[in-house]
């Protein structure tokens, strides 16, 4: 199955920061399947992009994926409170399965 | 709009089953499939297998084959998952979750249950 490594793993921002979290695949994602979720304590996750770069409904322009192949980036800029979360990629390309990655904790600093 | 509830909090012996049920609104049931994701606790997140609800295809993680069985009523929009052989490991929150492409099974889940939390505990 394909392995999906996020990186970093915590990351300590102020508001009004921007952050960057990495996603790499064991390899190649297949047409660019890559979705990215943002997760409260005690809450689902919630869907911000799918096909690596497609905001998904409802979801603010200051969300932003880019990446294809094995290498792939969320981008949150100006963080706003309600952004502190943990972000995990997902790869949807592979048929025999789909897989997440481990999770990048954004807190406040 | 599109709604997955699911059903409620559980808590089971080991060895035993638990079955969670997921029903759907708001859209055409036979027209997407199913998957089942869980999320062990302080843990990320698993996905373990998808149901089409016009067909019954399944597509199972492979350790979750032969222990996980999903389905689907047609008649009251609900899917349904158990597992069998439940051990402390299996202690989750389970969240049923759907796409948005039409037949897919390739597909980012766009909507997702509530989720169910599940106790295996002697």
């Amino acid at each position: 199955e394909t392995v999906l490594t996020q990186s970093p793993g915590t990351l300590s921002l102020s508001p009004g920061e921007s952050a960057t979290v990495s996603c790499r695949a064991s390899q190649s994602v297949v047409n660019n399947y890559l979705a990215w979720y943002q997760q409260h304590p005690g809450q689902a996750p919630r869907l911000l992009i799918y096909g690596a770069s497609t905001r998904a409904t409802g979801i603010p322009d200051r969300f932003s994926g880019s990446g294809s192949g094995t290498d792939f980036t969320l981008t949150i800029s100006r963080l706003e409170p309600e952004d502190f979360a943990v972000y995990y990629c997902q790869q949807y390309g592979d048929s025999r399965g789909f897989t997440f990655g481990p999770g990048t904790t954004v807190d406040i600093k | 709009q599109v709604q997955l509830v699911q059903s409620g909090t559980e808590v089971k012996k080991p060895g035993a089953s638990v079955k969670i049920s997921c029903k759907a609104s708001g859209y055409r049931f036979t027209n997407f499939g199913i998957s089942w994701v869980r999320q062990a606790p302080g843990q990320g997140l698993e996905w373990m297998g998808w149901i089409s609800a016009y067909n019954g295809q399944t597509n199972f993680r492979q350790k979750f084959r032969g222990r996980l069985t999903m389905t689907t009523d047609r008649t009251t929009n609900t899917a349904y998952m158990d597992l069998r052989s439940l051990t402390s490991a299996d202690t989750a929150v389970y969240y049923c979750a759907r796409g948005r492409l039409e037949w897919d099974f390739l597909d980012a889940f766009h909507t997702w249950g509530q989720g169910t939390k599940v106790t295996v505990s002697s």
